[in-house]
């Protein structure tokens, strides 16, 4: 299974800051997908994204969420102005386009 | 009603005991997913399945399209394996394949 790893961990930020979570490529993975898990909630699916464009979002991702691959590498999913309710672990998950998808160890977002 | 119920929520075993951790569905799916996830909140895939049975190590997992559910089986349990074990189950809406969850089976297996 390969591998996807997300970086930071672990992220503190204060409320109204803005914070990029990334997630690394696999070369062959054209589909990437940002889920959130919100502490003692389970998971939720925020975004998917397909050949530089987003291809369904859920009603979690405000205009507040952005997803972007910048530079053709890292996939980023960023929160511009950050809010006490945005403290969740964000899961990236990367695949070929099937439900084959294969999940990122998480980055731990905490807003203070 | 929850389109994903997991139960037990909660389980405490002995080691070495053979536990069943069940996902009942109520939408059309193309596939259900079984992920463990750890104290520190990292997930791991376990198995993807779309009918019948998988084995891997002292891990099966098994589905029921008709009956819309699927359940874990860990035989002889073991402390490591205390965690939380999700269901997600995928189909394609919109074009695009996404997972809804389960809210979990959290397992604590005791030496």
């Amino acid at each position: 299974e390969p591998e996807v790893t997300q970086t930071p961990s672990h992220q503190v930020t204060q409320m109204g800051q803005e914070v990029i979570l990334r997630c690394v490529p696999i070369s062959n993975h054209l589909y990437f997908y940002w889920y959130r898990q919100i502490l003692g909630q389970k998971v939720e699916f925020l975004v998917s994204f397909y050949n530089n464009e987003i291809s369904e979002k859920s009603e979690i991702f405000d205009d507040q969420f952005s997803v972007e691959r910048p530079d053709g590498s890292n996939f980023t999913l960023k929160i511009r102005s950050t809010k006490l309710e945005d403290s969740a672990m964000y899961f990236c998950a990367r695949g070929r386009g099937g439900l084959e998808q294969y999940f990122g160890p998480g980055t731990r977002l905490t807003v203070t | 009603k929850n389109e994903v119920e997991q139960s037990p929520q909660n389980l405490t075993a002995q080691e070495g005991e053979f536990i069943t951790i069940n996902c009942s569905y109520s939408v059309g799916i193309s596939a259900l997913h079984w992920l463990q996830q750890h104290p520190g909140g990292g997930i791991v895939s376990l198995f993807m399945l779309s009918s019948g049975k998988k084995k891997h190590g002292r891990l099966i997992a098994t589905i029921n399209i008709q009956e819309k559910h699927s359940s874990l089986h860990i035989t002889a349990s073991h402390p490591r394996d205390s965690a939380v074990y999700i269901c997600a189950v995928g189909g394609r809406t919109s074009g695009t394949y996404k997972y809804i969850f389960g809210t979990g089976t959290r397992l604590k297996v005791l030496a």
